[in-house]
């Protein structure tokens, strides 16, 4: 669940294509997770989150799962479009919200 | 929608000096903040977590002398780098809770972060 010091994995994806960016967490404790998307030289951008009591939600042309048991988050985006080209990070919450953390993040570049 | 405002956008200074970056929520009452540092291509890493009117939880390995954080009121917490040298340049993004009006909410807004360089 912590963010460490990685050089973040990239994905590749086609116009038009699904994309599906995964996240792992640690801490079982954890009872709410968002995705965010951040631009190059820019702060990160709420997408969409999740309770813990919930597996999967929708929102416009996304989608988030969750599954405590393996404790794996992941981001569905429909019909990628390159202004998706960015990357996105998964975040869990801990201890009623004073506790933050960011997952490694993914590097996503839309190839039109 | 809820505002995090982060300023200086990008700041300069000349190594040994301190600089002092600024968090406000402009349309909500914090009383949790956040501030993380960020280097080119990688994560967030989480560097304190800051309460108003309550001294802020550092992460482990972040000088509590050397990042000072103060959250003086509900719409501002300010994180100054002491005596800064060329290895604390990086990009500091600050972030709020909103808890809602009651005060049960979870929502985390980000500023636009703050490019320091250390000459």
């Amino acid at each position: 669940g912590e963010s460490v010091g990685l050089h973040l994995p990239t994905l590749s994806v086609q116009e038009g294509d699904n994309s599906i960016i995964n996240c792992a967490y640690s801490n079982s404790a954890s009872d709410y997770f968002i995705w965010y998307k951040q631009e190059s030289g820019k702060g990160p951008q709420f997408i969409i989150d999740i309770r813990s009591n919930m597996d999967k939600r929708q929102g416009q042309r996304v989608t988030v799962l969750l599954n405590k048991t393996v404790k794996h988050l992941s981001l569905q985006i429909a019909a990628t479009q390159p202004g998706d080209s960015a990357v996105y990070f998964c975040a869990e919450i801990r201890n009623t919200g004073n506790q933050f953390y960011f997952g490694t993040g993914t590097s996503l570049t839309v190839i039109p | 929608g809820a505002v995090v405002s982060q300023h200086p956008s990008w700041v300069i200074c000349k190594s040994g000096t301190s600089v002092k970056i600024e968090c406000r929520s402009l349309d909500f009452q914090a009383t949790t903040m956040f501030w993380y540092r960020q280097f080119p291509k990688q994560s967030l890493m989480l560097m304190a977590t800051s309460n108003e009117g309550s001294k802020a939880t550092y992460e482990q390995g972040v000088e509590k002398d050397k990042f000072l954080i103060n959250h003086a009121s509900l719409t501002l917490s300010t994180l100054t780098v002491t005596s800064a040298h060329p290895e604390d340049s990086s990009f500091y993004i600050c972030s709020a809770r909103d808890q809602g009006p009651q005060g049960a909410g979870n929502t985390i807004y980000f500023g636009e972060g703050s490019w320091l360089t250390v000459v």
